[in-house]
């Protein structure tokens, strides 16, 4: 079954104290992201990665780090989370890039959520 | 910068009645266009996308939207709600030359029974 799958689904941690969120597709997406959802925001790109090891910057990237070390797996770093990143993260993946020639118009799938509190 | 407007909010209505949220988007290229939904605890799915063609696309659940150029709106509409049509609905916009997505705000719908 295609899918992308999130972990932890749940987590609740103290500032300052690293945390990784690990999203992984097994439908050979070239083109991943992650995103935080908060009331009245919306969906906000934190990090979006165009293939392995070619990653950049959405448009909240403060406080974030990801890695494209394997096609699949696309991990979220907080190195040293603090409180206003309590947020419900989605990781989401697609064939290609928008723009990017064939099947870049195909939609994103998303991942279940990880809903992250930081004390 | 680019950006994606939901102007509705909150929506409540009852059973059987017609539906039409509003989206606006500011980016003056090409763009790729979606609609998402969200059930309550759950992930994004998608309704329907528009590229190019007709600019009239039927999506799941006999939802539908209208890409208006000349307005840069692309507005998502159903006939007659039904109660499961309760959730969030996202659109979304994806720019050629920026390779990323911008979200808007998110409509929560209401569906009385």
């Amino acid at each position: 079954e295609a899918q992308v799958t999130q972990n932890p689904r749940y987590l609740i941690t103290v500032t300052g104290k690293k945390l990784t969120v690990t999203c992984s597709q097994n439908m050979n997406h070239e083109y991943m992201s992650w995103y935080r959802q908060d009331p009245g925001l919306g969906l906000r790109q934190i990090y979006y990665s165009m293939n392995v090891e070619v990653t950049d910057k959405g448009d909240v990237p403060e406080g974030y780090k990801v890695s494209r070390k394997e096609k699949r797996n696309f991990p979220l770093i907080l190195e040293s989370p603090s409180p206003n990143q309590t947020s419900l993260y989605f990781c989401a993946s697609s064939p290609r890039a928008p723009g990017q020639g064939t099947y870049s118009n195909q939609p994103q799938h998303f991942g279940d959520g990880t809903r992250l509190s930081i004390l | 910068a680019q950006s994606v407007s939901q102007h509705n909010h909150h929506v409540i209505l009852s059973e059987a009645a017609s539906l039409e949220l509003g989206c606006n988007y500011s980016y003056g290229g090409t763009v790729n266009l979606f609609w998402y939904v969200q059930y309550p605890g759950q992930h994004l799915q998608l309704l329907l996308k528009y590229f190019s063609g007709d600019p009239l696309v039927k999506g799941i659940k006999g939802f539908e939207a209208e890409f208006i150029k000349s307005k840069f709106s692309f507005n998502l509409r159903k006939p007659s709600v039904q109660w499961s049509d309760t959730a969030e609905y996202f659109c979304a916009v994806a720019t050629s030359g920026t390779y990323k997505y911008i979200f808007g705000t998110g409509t929560r719908l209401k569906v009385l029974a």
